[in-house]
């Protein structure tokens, strides 16, 4: 299958750093990308839709300025988690969608702890 | 409001037994449906996905999709203690919008 990785996989950081996130498509290129949330024992639950080269849409309930999106290249979409807070800590989850499969790819996941 | 909806579980089946995972949906308009594993503590893996009616088998695994009926299961024969996992059912609509159920947790006793 089509592979997907995220960067780093964990990240601790203290109350109102900033955090960035990486996700990059290596085996073919994405237009589309999704961030998803994770807490434990919960389901996935999409964040936005990042679409190369224009803004990301965002699902209701998600602070578009707490969670900056940024889809620069067909194989790489930024999130950035500003002045994080404990209540932000989760685990974040990439996928890129494959358009000539119409298939969607997880990243391997990044587990943020907030302190 | 697009649905996709799954029995949470746990669902028990003995080693070898096979396993059966059922997801309706509630738009017909879903272009495709995919099956996600995904193990606790991990992010989901791509099993298989399935976009006309009727049956696709790969390996142990064979989906089915009944467009009629609105539901899309997966069957997993001989199964084993390391299937035990969460599966996510997700419909494709719009070729870009994916819908995630809320998962099935699956247990496989030795």
């Amino acid at each position: 299958g089509a592979v997907v990785s995220q960067h780093p996989s964990r990240v601790i950081c203290k109350s109102g750093t900033s955090v960035k996130i990486e996700c990059r498509s290596l085996d073919f290129q994405a237009t589309t990308m999704f961030w998803y949330r994770q807490f434990p024992k919960q389901s996935l639950m999409l964040m936005a839709t990042s679409n190369e080269g224009s803004k990301a849409t965002y699902e209701q309930g998600v602070e578009k300025d707490k969670f900056l999106i940024n889809h620069a290249s067909l194989t790489l979409s930024t999130l950035t988690v500003t002045s994080a807070h404990p209540e932000d800590s989760s685990f974040y989850i990439c996928s890129a969608l494959d358009g000539g499969r119409d298939t969607q790819y997880f990243g391997p996941g990044t587990r943020l702890t907030v302190l | 409001q697009k649905e996709v909806e799954q029995n949470s579980g746990p669902l028990s089946v003995p080693e070898g037994a096979i396993a059966s995972l059922n997801c309706t949906y509630s738009d017909r308009g879903s272009q495709s449906f995919f099956w996600y594993r995904q193990y606790s503590g991990k992010s989901p893996e791509l099993i298989m996905f399935i976009y006309s009616n009727g049956d696709k088998e790969d390996g142990r695994f064979t989906a089915q999709l009944n467009k009629a009926s609105q539901y899309v299961s997966l069957l997993i024969r001989d199964s084993q203690p390391s299937d035990s996992a969460t599966y996510l059912c997700a419909g494709l609509y719009n070729f870009n919008k994916f819908y995630f159920g809320s998962g099935t947790k699956l247990n496989v006793k030795p």
